[in-house]
């Protein structure tokens, strides 16, 4: 069956821009989840969805930073007003149950 | 913030030698877990351990747990050149979001023939 599917894989945006990343999670998962990794970091928590509620956004940077899984299903992650220090790779995980997660492949965000 | 830290941060063997990576971390979890990053993809979990648990095995894989020390090993013995990639353990906690991951700032293992 399909994983978690991530589009775009690669953007690039000038600062300032706004971009709108999409995660199409595995079909009947409850719970997605959106971190980011930075360069030879590991993956930092954003925010968490059961179903379409958000239940916890305490990782989101700041406010130019929302998400949104309307039907709980597909979620975008939409950053506003791009800034560099927003480059990094966005990764998409879905799940069953609460514990072990399913991960997309990522978007790669430059922010030039 | 990242949860703890792994050591070492790289890590290079020949194939067939036995790989050991270590995880530490700060608070109190209710499950560690480990995920493998092949370059440019995405996170593939690999085994979790449940805090109530001191071992446990996966095929060429062993993990332990010492909650005491706050501390967890990843061994690969026999490793392929296919183990190549970086490993990341993470946990879970015991408020807030249970399900939300906590990762290390991982390990890169180098597997040459």
């Amino acid at each position: 069956g399909a994983g978690v599917s991530q589009s775009p894989r690669y953007k690039v945006a000038k600062r300032g821009q706004d971009v709108a990343l999409r995660c199409d999670p595995i079909s009947g998962h409850v719970s997605l989840f959106w971190y980011q990794q930075a360069l030879g970091q590991g993956p930092e928590f954003l925010t968490y969805f059961q179903n379409e509620a958000q239940l916890d956004k305490s990782g989101l940077p700041s406010d130019r930073f929302f998400a949104e899984r309307p039907e709980g299903s597909v979620s975008t992650l939409k950053i506003q007003r791009t800034q560099q220090e927003d480059s990094a790779v966005y990764l998409c995980a879905s799940s069953p149950h609460s514990y072990e997660q399913y991960f997309g492949p990522g978007t790669r965000l430059t922010v030039t | 913030s990242q949860q703890g830290e792994e050591d070492p941060q790289a890590l290079s063997i020949q194939e067939g030698e036995n790989a050991t990576m270590n995880c530490s971390y700060k608070t109190s979890i209710n499950n560690l877990q480990w995920y493998r990053q092949n370059s440019g993809r995405g996170l593939v979990h690999l085994i979790l351990i449940r805090s109530n648990e001191r071992e446990k095995h996966s095929g060429r894989l062993r993990v332990t747990l010492d909650t005491s020390k706050k501390s967890s090993s990843l061994l690969i013995t026999a490793s392929r050149a296919a183990d190549t990639a970086s490993y990341f353990c993470a946990t879970d906690g015991l408020t807030g979001t249970a399900s939300k991951l906590t990762f290390g700032t991982g390990t890169r293992l180098q597997v040459t023939l």
